[in-house]
């Protein structure tokens, strides 16, 4: 069965650092990639960007793109998410989402809720 | 603002058909596949169509997806109460190089 786990709450201040984390199992990880996800209270759902487990190749949407970091763990099947100084605009649940056909998520972890506050 | 359009709200009563649209464009819907997610109150989102028309197993048939040129849709038909959800179109967007979904539509049971 595959499976996404995703790491617990995280109520941190603006200009902390924050690592989350996604530990996958079931499939043979470096064959698909893996996204995050942002929903923001109340909001849609807004693709942040994705990594090859297989080579640690990443793209991000424009949006996110040197705000945050998404790297792979290959030897323990964990994909990650980083950010170097929070906002409270980060404040949002947060999820992980294996590739599967055509582009699409198959699987979805639980979420991260990361709440900034001063 | 979205890439692609969705309407906000959809609604309709027990075994009624709903249909939602996703309107995109050339870079996205039309030359990419469209995939619909559905998400519950509190839960993560599911898959629910994958590469315009499919369904994953498990999926009731009542859903179904189809796609035309710069637009997508999906339907439930007999519709039920455990539909109320968020339903979120999506697709490969190849000028932003990255992944877009609609804004969400509200589905209600009347």
């Amino acid at each position: 069965e595959v499976q996404l786990v995703q790491s617990g709450a995280e109520v941190k201040k603006p200009g902390e650092s924050l690592r989350i984390s996604c530990e996958t199992s079931g499939y043979i990880f470096s064959n698909s990639w893996i996204s995050w996800v942002r929903q923001m209270p109340g909001k849609g759902l807004e693709w942040m960007g994705r990594i090859d487990p297989s080579d640690s190749y990443t793209n991000y949407s424009p949006s996110f793109q040197g705000h945050v970091t998404i790297s792979a763990d290959n030897s323990i099947t964990t994909a990650y998410l980083q950010w170097s100084s929070l906002k409270a605009s980060d404040t949002a649940i947060y999820y992980c989402a294996r590739s599967w056909i055509a582009g699409s998520y198959s699987h979805w972890g639980q979420g991260t809720l990361v709440t900034v506050s001063s | 603002q979205s890439v692609l359009t969705q309407p906000p709200s959809a609604s309709g009563t027990p075994g009624q058909r709903v249909t939602i649209s996703c309107s995109g464009s050339s870079s996205n819907v039309e030359t990419n596949t469209v995939n619909w997610y559905q998400q519950l109150p509190g839960t993560a989102p599911k898959l629910l169509i994958y590469s315009n028309n499919e369904r994953p197993s498990g999926v009731p048939d009542r859903f179904s997806g189809s796609k035309s040129g710069t637009s997508a849709s999906l339907a439930i038909s007999g519709l039920q109460s455990e539909d109320e959800a968020d339903y979120y179109c999506a697709a490969w967007d190849d000028r932003l190089n990255g992944y877009v979904f609609g804004a969400g539509t509200k589905v209600t049971v009347l």
